[in-house]
């Protein structure tokens, strides 16, 4: 079996101000992680992934994941968050001898001007 | 076409009434998945294409909804008899062969059942 859970419903920041968006998963191998964002009325958009290698991925947009093996963690970062960075964020896993996406409830992301 | 799609954007259906959800993939892709995605929640799997062959209904809710690829592109969700607890909305996702990549999603129809 494998989960993802995202904490906070709502994350508020400031633009200019770093962002930091929680994710923590259980799977029952070594896992395969990604970060989602989803725009208003469209579709799941690709941020970045972690397959192996380095814990810090970098992906699409300024944004940043660390993966953490010790704490089952995957947070997305980043440095100074723009106010069009408001939008619904998913954290998903699998296991790596599977093939299906777990997601997250989502975190919704507003940053203010 | 450059991305998934899907069709229709919305549907509107009386409860009791059969509706289908196509959606075309990225050209070339293998692997093709629907999730379900009611309001406020995360995407949840219903099912998965290699080809044309349905490799996991595991997530389908009931006998009521059916998948298909008869060609290894296209695929349809159809839904008989819906249920108010139905309306949702459906994703696509597509993905070319490999473990490791990342899925693609289309933008999604939301069917609401009145």
């Amino acid at each position: 079996a494998q989960s993802v859970a995202q904490p906070e419903d709502q994350v508020n920041v400031a633009e200019g101000n770093p962002l930091t968006v929680k994710c923590t998963y259980s799977v029952s191998g070594n896992p395969y992680l990604f970060w989602y964002v989803q725009y208003p009325n469209r579709g799941l958009q690709f941020l970045l992934k972690y397959i192996t290698g380095d814990n810090l991925v970098k992906g699409s947009y300024g944004f940043e994941a660390e993966f953490n093996k010790s704490q089952t963690s995957f947070h997305l970062k980043k440095p100074s968050a723009l106010v069009s960075d408001s939008a619904l964020y998913f954290c998903a896993v699998r296991d790596i001898n599977d093939y299906k996406l777990s997601f997250g409830a989502g975190t919704t992301v507003t940053v203010r001007a | 076409g450059a991305g998934v799609s899907q069709s229709p954007r919305y549907k509107v259906a009386k409860r009791g009434q059969d509706v289908a959800l196509r959606c075309d993939p990225i050209s070339g892709h293998v692997s093709l998945f629907w999730y379900q995605q009611a309001l406020g929640q995360g995407p949840e799997f219903l099912t998965y294409f290699q080809n044309e062959a349905q490799l996991d209904k595991s997530g389908l809710p009931s006998d009521r909804f059916f998948a298909e690829r008869p060609e290894g592109s296209v695929s349809t969700l159809k839904i008989q008899r819906t249920q108010q607890e139905d309306s949702a909305v459906y994703l696509c996702a597509s993905a070319p062969r490999g473990d490791t990549g990342e899925l693609f999603f289309g933008e999604g129809s939301r069917l609401t059942v009145l």
